[in-house]
């Protein structure tokens, strides 16, 4: 079955550090992918998304491939900031048993820690 | 703009003891879901539903039950609360299967069950 799996957290970074946040994904066809970040105290909200093969989203600073080649939807910032720290999550929407429903299958999230 | 929006936000059972987390949406949105999140684990499916009157089950729907009689709720109900259920639990909500389009979730509610 569809499959996400993050690299182990957790994440700790200074202001102005380079970030990267790995994921490998494992799905039948081409899904589209996405990064969904969660704030303390929040639920999920929708970082970026990526809809086919090469493409790149893009938001807030952060930025993420999909990459065919490799199965894999890496995020990527240059310079993280304090207000950056939360749990971020790999996802792809994936069909369990032929089912019509939209089931997101998500990675284990990955917590980064901003220190000043 | 609510979106979706979740009651109570945070709720502490006893064992044996059941409550319903509700769950509303005002983006007329025809799919709605609910994903329970331990610590280290992702979110994982309980029970989805495609319209009104019409539910199923995810990967993880023992324990729970829940109903859609509108389009705007989705509540989910605990009859017997055992430890195993504290978790957060978040509600979800997308406009149709377009694997393009992200689903929208609420705030959460985080359950203890003592």
């Amino acid at each position: 079955g569809d499959s996400v799996t993050q690299m182990e957290g957790p994440v700790t970074l200074s202001e102005e550090a380079f970030l990267t946040i790995n994921c490998t994904y494992t799905a039948t066809g081409y899904p589209s992918l996405f990064w969904y970040v969660q704030y303390p105290g929040e639920g999920l909200q929708l970082l970026l998304k990526a809809t086919k093969a090469d493409d790149k989203g893009s938001n807030k600073g952060f930025e993420a491939t999909y990459r065919k080649e490799t199965t894999s939807f890496h995020l990527e910032k240059g310079s993280v900031q304090v207000s950056d720290s939360a749990v971020y999550f790999c996802a792809l929407p994936s069909n369990a048993g032929g089912t019509s429903y939209g089931k997101l299958t998500f990675g284990q999230g990955t917590i980064l820690t901003v220190h000043p | 703009n609510a979106g979706v929006t979740q009651t109570p936000k945070f709720r502490i059972l006893k064992i044996g003891q059941s409550m319903t987390l509700q769950c509303t949406q005002d983006m007329n949105h025809n799919y709605m879901y609910w994903y329970r999140q331990d610590p280290g684990m992702g979110l994982k499916l309980i029970y989805y539903s495609v319209g009104a009157g019409i539910t199923d089950k995810g990967e993880v729907p023992n324990g729970y039950n829940v109903s859609r009689s509108t389009t705007e709720d989705f509540p989910l109900r605990l009859e017997l609360a055992a430890p195993s259920q504290t978790s957060v639990y978040f509600c979800a909500s997308e406009t149709n299967r377009d694997s393009n389009q992200p689903q929208h979730f609420g705030d959460g509610t985080r359950l203890s069950i003592l």
